[in-house]
C-alpha cells in the first residue's frame, strides 16, 4: 500500500462549509498528489507536490487549496464545499525508486449536502 | 480535446479464461502508461507498466502490450480468477509530473 493512509475514510458535510481532507505517508516521497474521482471520468488531478512547500495546480484545481508542510503531510482544503465537490478523493505519491510510477491511497468519499 | 482511454465498459469471462482489455490513447507523445484494478471501495492498485521503447512486458500473470502504431495498449490476463474482478483502466504519462487516466472497463468474472 506504499505506506499512504487518507484521513477521514467517509465524511458528510453542509454546503458552504471548509473541508480539509489529509494524506500521510510513511516513506518520504518527494512527490505527492490529489485527484478526485467521479462517475464517467478517469482520475483527475486536482494539485500536486514536488517537496514541502512546493506545490503546482493540477486539472481540476478551482475550489481546492492544498499545502505541504512537511514531507510526510499533504492537505487537500475545499475552502466552501459545493455539491460538485462531492466525489471520492484519492491521494498518490510518485515513488523515488521507480521512476514516474504513481500508488494511491485508499481514498476519502465525500458527500456535500 | 484529446481522448484518453477508452474503454468498453463491461467485460464479462469464464473463469480459467483469458482476459483482454484494451485501451487507446490519442497523445503520441506519451511515454509510459501503467495498468491499474481497483477493487470496490478501494484505492487503485498498481498492476504493471510499460515505456514507450518497448512493445511487451510480462508480470505475473499479465501481459501488457503497446502498439505506438495505433495508440493502443492491452492488458492481457491469463487464467482469469474471480479475486480479478475488479475496474480496470490504464493511465499515460505525457511526460512531466502528470498522468491521464480513463474510465476504465469494468471486468466480471463468472465462476
Amino acid at each position: 500500500d506504499a505506506g499512504i493512509t487518507q484521513s477521514p475514510r467517509h465524511k458528510v458535510t453542509e454546503t458552504g462549509t471548509p473541508v480539509t481532507l489529509r494524506c500521510h505517508q510513511t516513506e518520504n516521497h518527494r512527490y505527492m498528489y490529489w485527484y478526485r474521482q467521479d462517475p464517467g471520468h478517469g482520475l483527475r488531478l486536482i494539485h500536486y507536490s514536488y517537496g514541502v512547500k512546493d506545490t503546482d495546480k493540477g486539472e481540476v484545481s478551482d475550489g481546492y487549496s492544498v499545502s505541504r508542510s512537511k514531507t510526510e503531510d499533504f492537505l487537500l482544503t475545499l475552502e466552501s464545499a459545493t455539491s460538485s465537490q462531492t466525489s471520492v478523493y484519492f491521494c498518490a505519491i510518485r515513488s523515488d525508486r521507480e521512476g514516474e510510477t504513481q500508488y494511491f491511497g485508499p481514498g476519502t468519499r465525500l458527500l456535500v449536502l | 480535446g484529446e481522448s484518453v482511454g477508452l474503454h468498453l465498459p463491461t467485460l464479462s469471462v469464464q473463469e480459467g479464461d483469458n482476459s483482454i482489455i484494451n485501451c487507446a490513447y490519442s497523445n503520441s507523445a506519451s511515454d509510459y502508461f501503467i495498468w491499474y484494478k481497483q477493487e470496490s471501495g478501494k484505492g487503485p492498485q498498481f498492476i504493471i507498466d510499460i515505456r514507450s521503447n518497448m512493445d511487451k512486458r510480462q508480470g505475473q500473470r499479465v501481459t501488457v502490450l503497446l502498439n505506438k502504431t495505433v495508440k493502443h495498449l492491452s492488458l492481457q490476463i491469463a487464467a482469469t480468477q474471480p479475486g480479478d474482478s475488479a475496474v480496470y483502466f490504464c493511465a499515460e504519462n505525457r511526460g512531466g509530473n502528470q498522468f491521464y487516466f480513463g474510465t476504465g472497463t469494468s471486468l466480471t468474472v463468472i465462476p
